[in-house]
């Protein structure tokens, strides 16, 4: 069964540093999502990607995070600028009319 | 901002019981999700619901959209130690923001053999 795929599934930094996070979408999907999760506390949504663009950001979207699909399987989450309350489990999904999401298992960042 | 609330949050029963968990909004959503999330794992879709009064049924699972398409049932009919975990809601407004879910804070079920 086709499945969402992340990597890494940890990544430890140091406050300030850059990361990139990974995600393979499903391969006949056109609608790209990041969303993230801080222990303890629910799911968020964080930006749609469709067509090449950014389709909706949230107000955790901020200027230290940007997205890209840079071929046509990868789909990234950089953040410029690690803060610690960026330590979360980040997921990604995708989705094939933008209804109906599918998640990857995750990346669990922690900023130190 | 729309807000999802479910309950309850917690709830532990004796296999072959049955429960419902609840996922109300004073917000309309045009479609409104279950999933299924394990430990360290992502969120697993079980079902969409559009329609007010909705009702959808997937083996002993059973989700109602209500009428007004704020708010939410699952019922799980006997159930299992098999389906213990962590259940969400999330709902959407719809139009071109479609995948941008507002979750509920989960419900943690516990089955007991």
């Amino acid at each position: 069964e086709p499945e969402v795929t992340q990597t890494p599934s940890h990544q430890v930094t140091q406050m300030g540093q850059e990361v990139i996070l990974r995600c393979v979408p499903i391969s006949n999907h056109l609608y790209f999502y990041w969303y993230r999760q801080i222990l303890g506390q629910k799911v968020e949504f964080l930006v749609s990607f469709y067509n090449n663009e950014i389709s909706e950001k949230s107000e955790i979207f901020d200027d230290q995070f940007s997205v890209e699909r840079p071929d046509g399987s990868n789909f990234t989450l950089k953040i410029r600028s690690t803060k610690l309350e960026d330590s979360a489990m980040y997921f990604c999904a995708s989705s094939e009319g933008g209804r109906d999401l599918f998640f990857g298992s995750g990346t669990q960042l922690s900023v130190l | 901002t729309q807000l999802l609330e479910q309950s309850p949050q917690f709830l532990s029963i004796q296999e072959g019981e049955n429960l419902t968990v609840y996922c109300n909004s004073s917000s309309v959503f045009s479609s409104l999700q279950w999933y299924r999330q394990e430990p360290g794992e992502g969120p697993v879709l079980l079902v969409t619901v559009v329609t007010g009064g909705e009702v959808k049924k997937l083996k002993r699972l059973t989700f109602q959209f209500g009428d007004a398409r704020k708010d939410s049932s699952l019922h799980i009919t006997a159930a299992q130690p098999g389906d213990t975990g962590l259940y969400l809601c999330a709902g959407a407004k719809g139009g071109t923001s479609y995948g941008k879910l507002t979750f509920g804070q989960g419900t943690i079920l516990t089955v007991h053999p």
